[in-house]
C-alpha cells in the first residue's frame, strides 16, 4: 500500500460527459502528479501541483483541468469526454522537491468512455 | 531535452532465466534514475533507484548501475520467477526540478 488513495477505481461514462477523479496523497506529501496511461502502456505526464499551486504542466488537454485543495487532496476534471480519453489515470505524490525524491503511485482510476 | 528510451517488449522468459531490460537516457546535468514496476491491476511502485554516477540500485534480486559514460541504467536479474511478470518502467528525475520522465514500459512474462 503506497498510501496514495484514488477514487473511483472504475468509471464508465458516455461521450460528451464530465467526470471528476480524486486523489489523496500520502500523509505529509505536498506534491501531487497526474498521469494518463493508455492502452499502449505509455505514461503521459499531465500536471503537477505543489502545496496548492500548479508547478508543471505536461500534455494535458484543454478539456482537462485539475486543482489541489488546502487539505492537499487533488481532483482531475475531464470534460466533453471522447472515446480516446478511455485510459487509466494515476495520481502520484512525493514529499517535497527533494532532489532524489521518488514518486508514490495510487492504484489508478480506470475510465471507460462509451 | 530530457527523455528515456527503453527496450521494447514484450519479453517472455522461462523461469530462472537471466533478465536484461535496456534503458538509456538523455538529460543535461546529473539526473536521478529509477526503475518502477507495475504488477497486473496495480499502480506503479518503486523497484530501485540510483542518484549518481556508478551507483548501483538493488532490490528483490534486481540490479541496475548508473552509467554516465553510456547514459544507461539497464535492469538485470540473474534468475527470474513467475512472480516477476509485470511491466517495468525506467524513469529519470532532474535533480534541479520536479518532473519525472518515464520510458514507455517493457512488459515481462515469465513462464514456468
Amino acid at each position: 500500500d503506497s498510501g496514495v488513495t484514488q477514487t473511483p477505481k472504475h468509471l464508465i461514462t458516455a461521450t460528451g460527459q464530465r467526470v471528476t477523479l480524486r486523489c489523496s496523497p500520502r500523509s505529509g506529501d505536498l506534491s501531487v502528479y497526474w498521469y494518463q496511461q493508455s492502452l499502449d502502456q505509455g505514461l503521459q505526464f499531465l500536471i503537477q501541483y505543489y502545496n496548492g499551486e500548479e508547478r508543471a504542466k505536461g500534455n494535458i488537454l484543454e478539456r482537462f483541468s485539475a486543482q489541489q485543495f488546502p487539505d492537499l487532496h487533488s481532483e482531475l476534471n475531464l470534460s466533453s469526454l471522447e472515446l480516446g480519453d478511455s485510459a487509466l489515470y494515476f495520481c502520484a505524490s512525493s514529499v517535497r522537491d527533494l532532489n532524489t525524491g521518488e514518486l508514490f503511485f495510487g492504484e489508478g482510476s480506470r475510465l471507460t468512455v462509451l | 531535452g530530457n527523455s528515456v528510451t527503453q527496450m521494447e517488449g514484450p519479453v517472455t522468459l522461462s523461469e530462472e532465466a537471466f533478465l536484461t531490460i535496456n534503458c538509456t537516457y538523455t538529460a543535461t546535468g546529473y539526473p536521478s534514475l529509477f526503475w518502477y514496476v507495475q504488477y497486473p491491476g496495480e499502480g506503479l511502485q518503486l523497484l530501485l533507484k540510483a542518484t549518481k554516477a556508478d551507483d548501483k540500485g538493488s532490490n528483490k534480486g534486481f540490479e541496475a548501475t548508473y552509467r554516465k559514460e553510456t547514459t544507461s541504467f539497464h535492469l538485470e536479474k540473474g534468475s527470474v520467477q513467475v512472480s516477476d511478470s509485470a511491466v517495468y518502467f525506467c524513469a529519470l528525475k532532474k535533480n534541479a526540478g520536479n518532473q519525472f520522465y518515464f520510458g514507455t514500459g517493457t512488459s515481462l512474462t515469465v513462464i514456468p
